[in-house]
């Protein structure tokens, strides 16, 4: 099957930083969405994104579907952001279930 | 906007008792998943449906779980019974077009059902 690995595995950041997260897949992908799980466990559609680019406040992300990776930026972080991110993939088969990557755990502090 | 209902929230039983968790779509939604997700790990689908059929469930531990979306639109995922590895994070999500279909569409999560088998 895929395989989705995500880096890097933690990341710790102060407030105000910049940071980017990547997301490798061995194989083609039919849809690819960022995630970012709160504290809670909720999870929340940051993009769907299966190349391209696109912006969305302070986050944007780039998928480079030929190359077999996405990436997330994060500007000008705040302690909200803290959570796990995850990036996720459809492909082949007959399903549409995600498949999803290892994650990367963030903390922004103040 | 529109959201995916879970209920409850959180759930604590004991090993040998029986669970249940429910669902509610977006409206208008054909395809429900159920995925559960364990600690410091991604979600993985257990369980697939457009409307009421079941598209996948190869991951779904049939022995002890059930689930079943009778009118095509909530959705119920039992346990019976409930064993200490299934602690866990269950969470569902829906998605606009029917299996079968594109591919390139976005899954809404609901909140998920935080579980505890003591």
């Amino acid at each position: 099957g895929i395989q989705v690995e995500q880096s890097p595995p933690d990341l710790i950041l102060q407030e105000g930083a910049n940071s980017t997260l990547r997301c490798n897949f061995s194989d083609s992908v039919n849809n690819l969405q960022w995630f970012h799980q709160n504290p809670w466990g909720q999870l929340i559609n940051l993009f769907y994104i299966p190349s391209g680019t696109k912006q969305n406040g302070r986050l944007s992300a780039t998928t480079v579907a030929t190359e077999r990776y996405s990436l997330l930026y994060i500007s000008s972080s705040q302690t909200t952001d803290s959570g796990v991110y995850f990036c996720a993939v459809v492909y082949g088969g007959a399903t549409n279930k995600l498949i999803f990557g290892t994650g990367t755990l963030l903390a922004v502090q103040p | 906007e529109a959201e995916v209902a879970q209920s409850p929230r959180y759930k604590i039983t004991e090993k040998s008792q029986a669970v249940a968790f429910w669902c509610d779509p977006i409206s208008g939604h054909a395809t429900l998943y159920w995925y559960r997700q364990i600690l410091g790990q991604g979600p993985e689908l257990l369980v697939q449906f457009q409307d009421e059929s079941v598209v996948d469930d190869s991951q779904l531990p049939k022995d002890r779980f059930s689930a079943e979306r009778l009118k095509g639109v909530d959705s119920t995922l039992k346990i019976q019974p409930a064993e200490l590895g299934d602690s866990a994070m269950y969470l569902c999500a829906s998605s606009l077009m029917p299996s079968g279909g594109p591919k390139q569409e976005t899954q809404y999560f609901g909140p998920g059902t935080r579980l505890l088998v003591l």
